[in-house]
C-alpha cells in the first residue's frame, strides 16, 4: 500500500508559466482533497473531488486554478500563469468516503512549488 | 479575520518530560477534531481524533482533551522523545462539511 503519492515533490516555475501537480490517492480511495500550505501556516482547503466530479471548490481561487480527477489516472491541480504568491506546498489527501468522523484524511508528502 | 503568523508558537521540552499543546477552535458547530503531526518536508500525519460527545481520549503516549464550553482542545504527549519534534496542528470539521479546517500549528522541539 503505497499511500497517497504526489509528484513532483519540488517544482520551480517562472512567473507566467503553468504548474501541474499530480496526486494518486490511496488504493480504494475515491475522494481527493487539495490543500495549500504557506510557510509556517496551517493547511487551507482548496478543493474536494470525486472521480470525474468536483464536489466543493469553494477554497480555490476563481482565476488561474483548476482541478480534475478523471476516471482513469491521478488527480491534477493546475495553476496557470503562476505568480510569486502561488509559491507554497500543495498537499493532496484522500479518503474512502466523505463526511466528518467517518474517516480520516491520509495526506501525501506534498508538492512544493517555487515561483521565481 | 485570521492573522498571518510569521513565527509558530514553539514549545521546547526536555526529552522524557510531558508536553502539552493547546488549540483554540473557532466553530462551535464542529463535532469532530483531529490532531496532526507534521515533520519537516512531510505531509500531516494523523495522531489522534475525538468526537464532540467526548471530553477525553487516550492513545499510545498521547491524550486529547476537549472543552467545548471554551472551544479548547489540547494534546498531551507523555515522555516526549526526539522523534516527537515536529509541528502539531489541530483540525476541526462539522458533520456534512467537506473541509477540514486547520489551526495555525505549534512547533515542538525536544531537547535531548
Amino acid at each position: 500500500n503505497a499511500g497517497v503519492m504526489q509528484n513532483p515533490r519540488h517544482l520551480v516555475r517562472r512567473r507566467g508559466q503553468e504548474a501541474r501537480l499530480r496526486c494518486s490517492p490511496m488504493k480504494g480511495h475515491s475522494h481527493v482533497y487539495w490543500y495549500r500550505q504557506l510557510p509556517e501556516e496551517g493547511l487551507k482547503f482548496m478543493v474536494y473531488l470525486q472521480k470525474e466530479n468536483i464536489i466543493d471548490e469553494s477554497g480555490m481561487p476563481k482565476e488561474r486554478f483548476s482541478a480534475e480527477f478523471p476516471k482513469e489516472g491521478p488527480s491534477i491541480l493546475r495553476i496557470q500563469q503562476v505568480v510569486r504568491g502561488d509559491s507554497a506546498a500543495y498537499f493532496c489527501a484522500s479518503s474512502p468516503n466523505r463526511g466528518s468522523g467517518a474517516n480520516v484524511l491520509t495526506f501525501g508528502a506534498g508538492s512544493r512549488l517555487t515561483v521565481l | 479575520g485570521e492573522s498571518v503568523g510569521l513565527h509558530l508558537p514553539t514549545l521546547s521540552v526536555q526529552e522524557g518530560d510531558n508536553s502539552i499543546i493547546n488549540c483554540a477552535y473557532s466553530n462551535s458547530a464542529s463535532d469532530y477534531f483531529i490532531w496532526y503531526k507534521q515533520e519537516s518536508g512531510k505531509g500531516p500525519q494523523f495522531i489522534i481524533d475525538i468526537r464532540s460527545n467526548m471530553d477525553k481520549r487516550q492513545g499510545q503516549r498521547v491524550t486529547v482533551l476537549l472543552n467545548k464550553t471554551v472551544k479548547h482542545l489540547s494534546l498531551q504527549i507523555a515522555a516526549t522523545q526526539p522523534g516527537d519534534s515536529a509541528v502539531y496542528f489541530c483540525a476541526e470539521i462539522s458533520y456534512g462539511n467537506n473541509r477540514l479546517a486547520f489551526g495555525k500549528g505549534n512547533q515542538v522541539v525536544v531537547i535531548p
